[in-house]
C-alpha cells in the first residue's frame, strides 16, 4: 500500500529556520510535490522532486532520498506570511498523487 | 481571469437540492481534477479528466456527478447529498500530455465550501 506522514503542526519564530519532515512508503514513485495553503486559498505549488538530492528555490529547498522514503522542505528567514500548511503529495506508479494530511506552520514573532 | 476559477466560493444546501460547481481553468490545460478536502485530512482525489475524457473515478458515490464539456471547463454536479460531505472541493488542472497520464504539476483553484445540512 501507499502511506504517507508529516507532522500535524509545528511552530517556528520569525527570522529562523525550519524543516518539515515528510515519509513516505509506496509501490511506485514518479516524483514528490510540495505544496503551500493558506487558510482558506487553494495550495500553491512550491517544489518537485524525481530525483535525490536538494534542490533549493529561494528561501525554500526541497530535499530527497528515495531510498529511505523521505523528504524534507527548509524554510529559511521565515516570515509571519509563511504561517500556512505545508502538504506533501507522492506521485505513484499510476501517476495520480498521493496527499499527507499537512503540517500546520505558525510563525511567531 | 487567470489561473484556476471556481464558483461558488461558498455554497450552503439541503440534503435534498440539487446544485453544480463549476471550475474553469485559462492555463491552456488538458487535464482537470476534483478534491475533495476535509479539515486535518488529506486530499482525497474523485475524478480526472484528461482531454475531456474521464481517466479515473476513485470509488466516488454517485451523488456526485462530473462533467467535462471540454478542456477548459469542469462541473461537479451534486443531489441527495449527506451531511458529511460537507468539506472544500477544489479543482486543478495540469498540462498533461496529448494522448497519456497527466503527470506534470497541478494548478489548484481556491475551492468551493460546501455545507450540506
Amino acid at each position: 500500500g501507499q502511506n504517507i506522514d508529516q507532522p500535524t503542526e509545528m511552530t517556528a519564530t520569525e527570522g529562523a529556520i525550519v524543516q518539515i519532515n515528510c515519509t513516505y512508503q509506496t509501490s511506485g514513485f514518479n516524483g514528490l510535490f510540495w505544496y503551500q495553503q493558506h487558510a482558506g486559498e487553494a495550495p500553491t505549488f512550491l517544489s518537485y522532486n524525481v530525483l535525490d538530492g536538494l534542490e533549493e528555490k529561494g528561501r525554500f529547498s526541497s530535499f530527497l532520498s528515495r531510498s529511505k522514503g523521505y523528504s524534507y522542505l527548509l524554510l529559511k528567514e521565515l516570515q509571519m506570511k509563511d504561517s500556512a500548511s505545508y502538504l506533501c503529495a507522492l506521485m505513484d506508479s499510476n501517476y495520480q498523487l498521493i496527499w499527507g494530511a499537512g503540517t500546520k506552520l505558525i510563525i511567531k514573532p | 481571469e487567470t489561473g484556476v476559477t471556481q464558483t461558488p466560493r461558498h455554497l450552503v444546501m439541503g440534503m435534498t437540492n440539487k446544485k453544480s460547481l463549476k471550475c474553469e481553468q485559462h492555463l491552456g490545460h488538458n487535464a482537470m481534477y476534483w478534491y475533495k478536502q476535509s479539515a486535518k485530512k488529506p486530499l482525497e482525489l474523485m475524478f480526472v479528466y484528461s482531454l475531456e475524457e474521464r481517466v479515473e473515478n476513485n470509488s466516488v458515490p454517485s451523488r456526485f456527478s462530473p462533467e467535462c464539456p471540454n478542456s477548459s471547463h469542469l462541473f461537479l454536479h451534486l443531489h441527495t447529498l449527506q451531511p458529511e460531505d460537507s468539506a472544500l472541493y477544489l479543482c486543478a488542472s495540469s498540462q498533461g500530455l496529448a494522448g497519456g497520464p497527466p503527470t506534470d504539476t497541478q494548478y489548484f483553484g481556491p475551492g468551493t465550501r460546501l455545507t450540506v445540512l
